[in-house]
């Protein structure tokens, strides 16, 4: 069975950072692409990051508005996908979803939510 | 960036009734558009990919349509489970952007 668990999120400051992390099971997470997605308040999904895997020399791809705010990487060694976010705005309030490449298998979201 | 508007954004409906839910794309997707669900709890689950293709496990209730531009997702007739939101999602070119989502609600 294929699971993606995200752990990581909370009550944050503004301007303050916090790592998601994603941990995967079930499938080949080495030759795997990953996405980090998130869901306002208002329910909007607003795709952020993707990481290729390493025969693509884990290319990676940002939503231009967190381009150099966060950062996505990941461990083939231990089936993880994480989400640097650095700086952090109200606006980045938000359910934070892991997903596969192709968006075929999505994590249960974990909540941020930034505010003073 | 590729913006996708879905309609209606609110859709009351029987049970055994058949819905459409239209998803419109400010430029062409040559079919790189898909259709998620997500559920009350907040999970999000596949239905369709590319245009028309069920995910494994999505009943044949289901079912997508389109080019170009336009594209839809009918329900044939409904059941309980299916009250939810839906939307669409394009994969034709970065960054993959979603529809604001349509709430299929129970009339």
């Amino acid at each position: 069975e294929v699971q993606l668990v995200e752990t990581g999120g909370g009550l944050v400051q503004p301007g303050n950072s916090l790592k998601l992390s994603c941990a995967t099971s079930g499938f080949t997470f080495s030759t795997a692409w990953m996405n980090w997605i998130r869901q306002t308040p208002g329910k909007r999904l607003e795709w952020l990051a993707q990481i290729e895997d390493k025969s693509n020399n884990y290319f990676i791809s940002y939503l231009e508005s967190v381009k150099g705010r966060f950062t996505i990487s990941r461990d083939d060694s231990k089936s993880s996908v994480y989400l640097q976010m650095n700086n952090l705005k109200e606006e980045d309030t938000a359910i934070y979803y892991c997903t596969t490449g192709s968006f075929d298998y999505w994590g249960q979201g974990v909540m941020v939510t930034v505010s003073s | 960036d590729i913006q996708m508007t879905q309609s209606p954004s609110s859709l009351p409906a029987s049970l055994g009734e058949r819905v459409t839910i239209s998803c419109r794309a400010s430029q062409g997707l040559s079919n790189n558009l898909n259709w998620y669900q997500q559920r009350p709890d907040g999970t999000i689950k596949p239905l369709i990919y590319y245009t028309s293709n069920l995910q494994s496990g999505v009943p044949s209730r289901f079912s997508g349509s389109g080019s170009g531009t336009d594209y839809s997702l009918t329900i044939s007739s409904l059941e309980p489970e299916d009250f939810a939101m839906y939307y669409c999602q394009q994969d034709a070119s970065f960054p993959w952007t979603f529809g604001g989502g349509t709430k299929l609600e129970l009339k």
